[in-house]
C-alpha cells in the first residue's frame, strides 16, 4: 500500500527560526515527490523533486529527495510569522496520476 | 483567468440530506479529483476522473458519487449514505502539460447538523 508519513505533525517556532519538516515514503513506482503549503483553503504548491540529492530552493524555503532512503525534507529559514501554515508532502500512486498526501505538519510560526 | 472553482464555498446540511457539491475547471485539464481532508488527517482520495465519462473509486468512495459527462466539471454527491460527511471537500485538476503537481480549487466546507 502507498502511503506517506510526515514528521512532526505539529510544530511551534519563533519568527527567526529554523525549521525542518520530514516527509518519508513508500511507493512500488516512484515517479516524484511534491510539496504543498495550506494556509485556510486550496494548498499551493512549492516544489516537485524527482531527482535524489538535488536541492530546489525558492527564497527561504528549499527542498530535497533521498531516493535510497525514501525520504525528502523541507527546510525554512529565518521563518516569519506568514509561514504559519500546514505543509503537505505528497507522491503519485503508484502507475496512476492520484496524489497520496501525508497528514501534514501543522507549522506556528510566533513573534 | 484559468482556474478551479468549487461551490458552494459553505454549505449545510440535514442527516439524511444528499448535497452535490460543483466543481468546474477552464484549464483544459483531463483529469479531476474530489479529496477529503479532516483535521489532522490530510487530504484522502474520495473519487477521480482521468477522461470524460470515466471515473474511478478513490480510498474512500463509499457513500460518495460522481459525474463526468463534461471535460469542465466533475461534481461530487455526498449522500446519506456517507456516514460522517462533515468535513473540508477539495476538487484538483491535472493537465498533460503540468510538471506534476494538482491544481485545487478553494474548498467546500460542509457541516451536517
Amino acid at each position: 500500500e502507498d502511503k506517506v508519513v510526515q514528521s512532526p505533525l505539529s510544530l511551534v517556532v519563533h519568527e527567526g527560526d529554523t525549521v525542518t519538516l520530514n516527509c518519508s515514503y513508500e511507493v512500488t513506482n516512484f515517479r516524484s515527490l511534491l510539496w504543498y503549503k495550506q494556509e485556510k483553503k486550496a494548498p499551493t504548491f512549492l516544489f516537485m523533486l524527482t531527482s535524489s540529492g538535488i536541492e530546489k530552493k525558492s527564497g527561504r524555503l528549499s527542498s530535497i529527495l533521498d531516493k535510497k532512503e525514501l525520504f525528502s525534507i523541507l527546510n525554512i529559514t529565518a521563518t516569519q510569522t506568514g509561514d504559519s501554515a500546514v505543509y503537505l508532502c505528497a507522491t503519485p500512486h503508484s502507475g496512476n496520476t492520484p496524489l497520496v498526501f501525508g497528514k501534514g505538519t501543522r507549522l506556528s510560526v510566533i513573534a | 483567468d484559468g482556474g478551479i472553482t468549487q461551490s458552494p464555498k459553505y454549505l449545510f446540511r440535514k442527516e439524511g440530506q444528499n448535497v452535490t457539491l460543483s466543481c468546474e475547471q477552464n484549464l483544459n485539464h483531463d483529469a479531476m479529483y474530489w479529496y477529503r481532508q479532516d483535521p489532522g488527517q490530510g487530504l484522502r482520495l474520495i473519487y477521480y476522473s482521468q477522461i470524460v465519462n470515466d471515473f474511478q473509486k478513490g480510498d474512500i468512495a463509499e457513500g460518495y458519487s460522481v459525474s463526468r459527462e463534461k471535460k469542465e466539471s466533475f461534481p461530487l454527491t455526498v449522500t446519506s449514505a456517507q456516514k460522517n460527511p462533515t468535513a473540508f471537500y477539495l476538487c484538483a485538476s491535472y493537465g498533460q502539460g503540468n510538471t506534476g503537481e494538482l491544481f485545487f480549487g478553494e474548498g467546500s466546507r460542509l457541516t451536517v447538523l
